[in-house]
């Protein structure tokens, strides 16, 4: 099947700094891709849709400029979380839509602001 | 409001019994049904999904769910349990409305099958 892949799995960074997520779907191309984040024990919640070659749209609620979103190409979306404070600290999910419906998700990445 | 919800935080069942893991939908139109699967430290897995026709999907690892319109329910279902089988199963469901594909999610529901 279909595989989305994202780096970092795992990072570590200081409160006030940036840090970029980068999901890729490795042997398909998606035209739109989610980004989610996923509190312990808790459900997935879709911060974000991404969008080869336009803005990305943001859900309700969610800061677009301190989640700043690019779709760079048909394979590369990245999430960049600019100032990060340790409330941001979660799991960071993305996934891409596949050819019938279904959606295939990236192994996560885990956010440690300290 | 558009909501999918499963009911049970948490099922505890014996290996080798038959488990069900609930999901209800409140979505307009004919909603797109999903069944997808958390392991620990693994990324979210696709079992299976309801778009249409056959009110009883087969999936991945020997589960199946069943369409209810009328209860508009979407049970997870396996005739005998595995310890592998435990995980965290999220239902969801999707607008039927084009190529968008926003997923509509339950909070999951942590499966513990016992030995």
């Amino acid at each position: 099947g279909a595989v989305v892949s994202q780096h970092p799995s795992r990072v570590i960074c200081k409160s006030g700094t940036s840090v970029k997520i980068e999901c890729r779907s490795l042997d398909f191309q998606a035209t739109t891709m989610f980004w989610y984040r996923q509190f312990p024990k808790q459900s997935l919640m879709l911060m974000a849709t991404s969008n080869e070659g336009s803005k990305a749209t943001y859900e309700q609620g969610v800061e677009k400029d301190k989640f700043l979103i690019n779709h760079a190409s048909l394979t590369l979306s990245t999430l960049t979380v600019t100032s990060a404070h340790p409330e941001d600290s979660s799991f960071y999910i993305c996934s891409a839509p596949g050819l019938v419906h279904e959606q295939y998700f990236g192994p996560g990445t885990r956010l440690t602001v300290t | 409001a558009q909501s999918v919800a499963q009911p049970e935080d948490q099922v505890n069942v014996a290996e080798g019994n038959p488990l069900t893991v609930k999901c209800t939908y409140s979505v307009s139109g004919n909603p797109y049904l999903f069944w997808y699967v958390q392991y620990p430290n693994r990324g979210l897995q696709f079992l299976l999904k309801y778009i249409t026709g056959d009110n009883l999907v087969k999936g991945s690892y020997g589960f199946e769910a069943e369409f209810n319109k009328s209860q508009t329910s979407f049970h997870l279902k396996k005739p005998s349990a595995l310890v592998s089988d435990s995980a965290l199963y999220f239902c969801a469901a999707t607008l039927n409305a084009g190529n968008n594909r926003k997923l509509i999610w339950g909070l999951g529901t942590s499966l513990a099958v016992n030995p």
